[in-house]
């Protein structure tokens, strides 16, 4: 069973505001990672960590920026929120190479910016 | 560049029916591994099935089963005897070893299981 959280899991917001979107796992994994999905869409990696004070830009340009002070938390934030934001956002993690790749991920987040 | 196809987008069986979801990918590495994951309406994506290059025996799970062929870059998921709580969406994905661990998804099957 994999441990890992988001908080929210909705959020409702006008635009302009600054958002984070919380991601915690209590597996001690080094890598982490975020994904986009829209509504019947595919995912997208957006960011990825390879461990504390590691972060990257994944395949997809997101105007979000992460961080990676814990092992344990990679929260994500967006500065001042847009309509083009709304999305549901999956968190997940990797005990790589241990785990042969598999990511264990999160319940999501569904944004709607108003 | 990898990439992952899933043609169906949208399959519609009655309950008991058997039913495949197709994956197709494109990789230039010999190695990678294959998953399949299940993202049911609440929005998680639970794993379902991990497969390495190098292991191409079918592997069966309840009523699960997953068919691997690398001659024809495919890596195929059938449910037997479909349920109801099979209704979800169906995510075939790709990691390349020397690629981060980043996984690429296929754009989905959403299959919807009536009674």
């Amino acid at each position: 069973e994999a441990d890992i959280y988001q908080t929210p899991r909705y959020l409702v917001i006008g635009t302009g505001k600054k958002i984070t979107l919380e991601c915690s796992q209590t597996m001690g994994h080094d890598k982490m990672y975020w994904y986009q999905q829209d509504p019947g869409m595919e995912l997208h990696l957006i960011h990825y960590s390879y461990g504390v004070n590691s972060t990257e830009k994944g395949d997809l340009s997101s105007e979000s920026t992460v961080s990676r002070i814990r092992t344990e938390h990679f929260p994500l934030t967006l500065e001042s929120a847009r309509p083009s934001h709304t999305s549901q956002y999956l968190c997940a993690s990797s005990d790589f190479p241990a785990s042969h790749n598999e990511q264990f991920f999160g319940p999501g987040t569904r944004l709607t910016v108003l | 560049a990898q990439k992952v196809t899933q043609a169906q987008t949208e399959i519609s069986v009655v309950e008991k029916e058997d039913v495949t979801l197709d994956c197709v990918y494109e990789t230039r590495d010999t190695t990678y591994y294959l998953f399949w994951y299940k993202q049911p309406p609440s929005g998680e994506l639970v794993f379902l099935i991990r497969r390495n290059s190098f292991d191409e025996q079918n592997e069966i799970s309840g009523r699960y089963s997953w068919n691997f062929q690398k001659s024809t870059s495919s890596f195929n998921f059938t449910i037997t005897a479909s349920q109801v709580v099979d209704s979800a969406v169906y995510f075939c994905a790709l990691s390349e070893v020397g690629g981060g661990n980043k996984l690429t998804f296929g754009t989905g099957t959403q299959l919807k299981v009536e009674l």
